[in-house]
């Protein structure tokens, strides 16, 4: 149980395309998904938290127009990186928990983002 | 506040044994410890919530000390499989989001035959 589906895995685009990126929760309802973004042989950095129904919090640094997220539904969050640039290549990992507090992420397979 | 990981990196032989540190300068809700292959989104291991537990079974176990505060990942009679890069991630909680994962640096293990 407790799948997060990630989708597209990799998209390679040319600079100025916005690109979508959606999180599915499976088999469960996830009232908040994560959103990370990792650089090679890196940690996971915490972009942003997306509440279903609200707006999501961004962590100190993430520019909230840059990385627009929607979590329209108990199963599903979008991360739009909009007017991307080559500095916005890198690795996007969504994740969920089944509820708040004292439980187990469960990740997405990430997807592999190159901008041109 | 971002979680210590220590060391940066192991490599290991089959069969041997490494132990990976986590910790924080403050007490901490809980410690996950996850690990993530290359190119491979990070995998649930474990999560500690009480000072003092032990938790995990005869090759990967786990501690989290009494005052909460460091937490550490036993690997013993390592496996090939068990190359990767093992993160420890602490609860933060905020008013406006609730809870969220703060990532150590990770380490990375490398188990060779």
């Amino acid at each position: 149980g407790a799948v997060v589906s990630q989708h597209p895995s990799r998209v390679i685009c040319k600079s100025g395309t916005s690109v979508k990126i959606e999180c599915r929760s499976l088999d469960f309802q996830a009232t908040t998904m994560f959103w990370y973004r990792q650089f090679p042989k890196k940690s996971l950095m915490l972009m942003a938290t997306s509440n279903e129904g609200s707006k999501a919090t961004y962590e100190q640094g993430v520019e909230k127009d840059k990385f627009l997220i929607n979590h329209a539904s108990l199963t599903l969050s979008t991360l739009t990186v909009t007017s991307a640039h080559p500095e916005d290549s890198s690795f996007y990992i969504c994740s969920a928990s089944l509820k708040q507090g004292n439980q187990p992420q469960h990740f997405g397979d990430g997807t592999r983002l190159s901008i041109l | 506040q971002q979680p210590v990981q220590s060391p940066q990196a192991v490599i290991l032989r089959e069969g041997e044994d490494a132990v990976i540190n986590c910790s924080s300068s403050k007490a901490l809700y809980s410690v996950h410890w996850y690990r993530q292959k290359h190119g491979e989104a990070p995998v649930f291991l474990m999560i500690l919530l009480k000072g003092g537990e032990q938790k995990g079974h005869e090759k990967i176990s786990a501690s989290f000390n009494e005052k909460k505060q460091q937490s550490s990942l036993y690997l013993t009679a390592s496996q090939l499989s068990y190359s990767g890069t093992y993160f420890c991630g602490t609860e933060k909680w905020d008013s406006n989001s609730g809870y969220a994962l703060n990532f150590g640096k990770g380490t990375s293990l490398l188990v060779t035959p």
